[in-house]
């Protein structure tokens, strides 16, 4: 069946420094592909989405590059902020009326 | 609503007890969804109601789990004779349309502590 994979945290980083969190997938045609984010203490939140192979979601300085021929939907930003520490989920989207499947999660703490 | 509510935004009860979670979606959403967040276990799918059809059941642990959907509005999560297993952070969310596309909007979410 379909499922997500993401890389294991905590990942520690200091502020300004490049992060990348990385999720690849498992599925069959063509599922959507998403990142939530979770602050402490709030519920997810929809971070960036993209719908078919190459398109580029973004928002908040985040990105990540919808990959068919990796099965990759990787998350980065150039300069992190302490203000992005959370939890952040890879999910993807496969057929029209199923939920979405989540990864585990990656917890990222960023220090000044 | 402007958001996803849920309630009780936390719960502890005694094992063996039955617990009911309640999700208020936005408004005119047709779509519904339970998840269960456990530590180190990401999100676990529950349940799914769409309009009127028949929910998606299959993500429900066990035969202790149900839930209800009135038309397109509140749900209520029961989970019957409580074990220590069945605490989690037990998250709603909504979206407009089953579009996978659309992506979700969540509730805080009712943490769950089973003594």
């Amino acid at each position: 069946g379909d499922s997500v994979t993401q890389m294991e945290g905590p990942v520690t980083l200091s502020e300004e420094a490049f992060l990348t969190i990385n999720c690849t997938y498992t599925a069959t045609g063509y599922p959507s592909l998403f990142w939530y984010v979770q602050y402490p203490g709030e519920g997810l939140q929809l971070l960036l989405k993209a719908t078919k192979a190459d398109d580029k979601g973004s928002n908040k300085g985040f990105e990540a590059t919808y990959r068919k021929e990796t099965t990759s939907f990787h998350l980065e930003k150039g300069s992190v902020q302490v203000s992005d520490s959370a939890v952040y989920f890879c999910a993807l989207g496969g057929q029209a009326g199923t939920a979405l499947i989540f990864g585990k999660g990656t917890t990222l703490s960023v220090s000044s | 609503g402007a958001g996803v509510s849920q309630s009780p935004s936390n719960k502890v009860t005694e094992k063996g007890k039955d617990v009911e979670l309640r999700c208020d979606p936005i408004s005119g959403h047709t779509a519904l969804y339970w998840y269960r967040q456990s530590l180190g276990q990401g999100l676990e799918f529950l349940i799914y109601f769409q309009g009127n059809s028949a929910p998606d059941k299959s993500g429900l642990p066990s035969d202790r789990f149900s839930a209800e959907r009135t038309g397109e509005s509140v749900s209520t999560l029961t989970i019957q004779r409580t074990q220590q297993e069945d605490s989690a952070v037990y998250l709603c969310a909504s979206s407009l349309v089953p579009d996978i596309g659309f992506g979700y909007t969540f509730g805080s979410g009712t943490r769950l502590t089973v003594v």
